[in-house]
């Protein structure tokens, strides 16, 4: 079946620091991916999204290249903010199925 | 104007008590979904609808029981509350079968 695999948490970075959280994928044919970020006491939120093999998705600084070779949608960004603490979510959903397939969420921590 | 909207937010009830919580969709979308999400962040697709009739039910003890009486609504019942149902429990929607999805605020459920 379909699975995700994200990078175990916590990551604790300082302010202005480069983020990388990795996620690989298992799935037939040509999933859509997702990034999503929950932040404390809310519902997740779509980050970006990719729908084809070597789609960039982009959003509030954050990017992440679908790599159908390596089977990755990794998730990168430049320079963090205490604003982006959070929990974040790969995810990806095939072509007309009923339910998408999340990752167990990487909880970001950004010190001042 | 919430996109999807869920109530109550936060349930606290006792062990062996029946409780519901609603979902409502204002964006037109096809498909709706129930998930739970642990004290750990995990998150588990429970229920998915799809032009109001079930098309995944993953697995959930039939104490619960998800109705969707039309497009832009789908409620869960929980009868015989237990411990264990203690968790946040989200519904979300997506446009389509296959596309991403859009969340709720979250019902944080309690069994004491």
């Amino acid at each position: 079946g379909d699975s995700v695999t994200q990078m175990e948490g916590p990551v604790t970075l300082s302010e202005e620091a480069f983020l990388t959280i990795n996620c690989t994928y298992t799935a037939t044919g040509y999933p859509s991916l997702f990034w999503y970020v929950q932040y404390p006491g809310e519902g997740l939120q779509l980050l970006l999204k990719a729908t084809k093999a070597d789609d960039k998705g982009s959003n509030k600084g954050f990017e992440a290249t679908y790599r159908k070779e390596t089977t990755s949608f990794h998730l990168e960004k430049g320079s963090v903010q205490v604003s982006d603490s959070a929990v974040y979510f790969c995810a990806l959903i095939r072509h007309n199925a009923g339910k998408s397939t999340f990752g167990d969420g990487t909880t970001l921590t950004v010190k001042p | 104007d919430t996109a999807v909207s869920q109530t109550p937010k936060y349930l606290v009830t006792q062990m062996g008590n029946d409780k519901s919580i609603k979902c409502e969709q204002n964006l037109g979308h096809d498909t709706m979904y129930w998930y739970k999400q642990d004290s750990k962040k995990f998150l588990k697709i429970m229920f998915s609808y799809n032009n109001k009739e079930l098309i995944i039910n993953e697995t959930v003890p039939n104490r619960f029981s998800p109705k969707s009486p039309d497009k832009a609504h789908l409620n869960l019942h929980i009868n015989s509350l237990e411990l264990g149902d203690s968790a946040v429990y989200f519904c979300a929607s997506s446009q389509k079968t296959g596309t991403e999805a859009f969340f709720g605020q979250g019902t944080r459920l309690t069994v004491v």
